[in-house]
């Protein structure tokens, strides 16, 4: 298994601010994901984060709003923008080694948007 | 779009008692896990069931999976208070979706 931090694990923001948040694995992973889950919902994939290239976004999440940053194959960056009120949720950074394998994930970054 | 679909979304039991979740999904797998969630913290896995198995144990869990129904189940034996979690499966290889969920609750 992977053991993956996240920082910060809350934070409550002000509307129209950014937030970028970390993710940190503890071994090289070819795969890292970003998801997001709100408020009594499930996950929803947010977007690919590749290592030395953009990111991969799944439909209806954008780079403007949710730039990525993957610096090396243990480390990541998802920055929320210009946050509104409903951009609270759970961001969650997730790791694999390859394709077909086991996913981990990391704690959750809990933000609210004030 | 969400591959997976739970059924059911809330489930109660006695403590003791044996809890089964099942979940649907649509289109051809090679795997599907299953996740546990305790009151909005980070996911944890229980198990990766591949497309030619059609069942696995771990402790007091037993998935199955049967292809041809695409369907999966989840079987929690003498359930604990500390099961009480929201369970999530999961299809995909390179990027994984997730179902809506069952709350699971057990009752003391």
């Amino acid at each position: 298994s992977a053991v993956i931090s996240q920082k910060p694990s809350r934070d409550i923001c002000q509307r129209g601010t950014s937030l970028t948040i970390q993710c940190q694995v503890d071994s090289q992973v070819t795969m890292m994901f970003w998801y997001r889950q709100q408020p009594g919902q499930s996950l929803t994939l947010i977007a690919t984060a590749n290592q030395g290239s953009e990111a991969t976004y799944e439909s209806g999440f954008v780079i403007d709003k949710f730039p990525i940053s993957r610096p090396n194959l243990t480390f990541s960056t998802l920055t929320v923008s210009n946050m509104s009120p409903e951009d609270s949720s759970i961001y969650l950074c997730s790791v694999a080694r390859g394709p077909g394998d086991t996913q981990y994930f990391g704690p959750g970054t809990r933000l609210t948007v004030l | 779009s969400q591959q997976g679909e739970e059924d059911p979304q809330a489930l109660s039991i006695q403590e003791g008692e044996n809890a089964t979740m099942n979940c649907s999904y649509k289109t051809s797998i090679n795997n599907l896990q299953w996740y546990r969630q305790n009151s909005g913290r980070g996911l944890v896995h229980l198990i990766l069931i591949r497309s030619n198995e059609r069942e696995k144990h771990s402790g007091r869990l037993r998935v199955t999976l049967d292809t041809s129904k695409k369907s999966s189940s989840l079987l929690i034996t003498a359930s604990r208070a500390a099961d009480t979690a929201s369970y999530f499966c999961a299809t995909g290889d390179d990027k994984i979706i997730f179902g809506k969920g069952t709350r699971l609750h057990i009752l003391p």
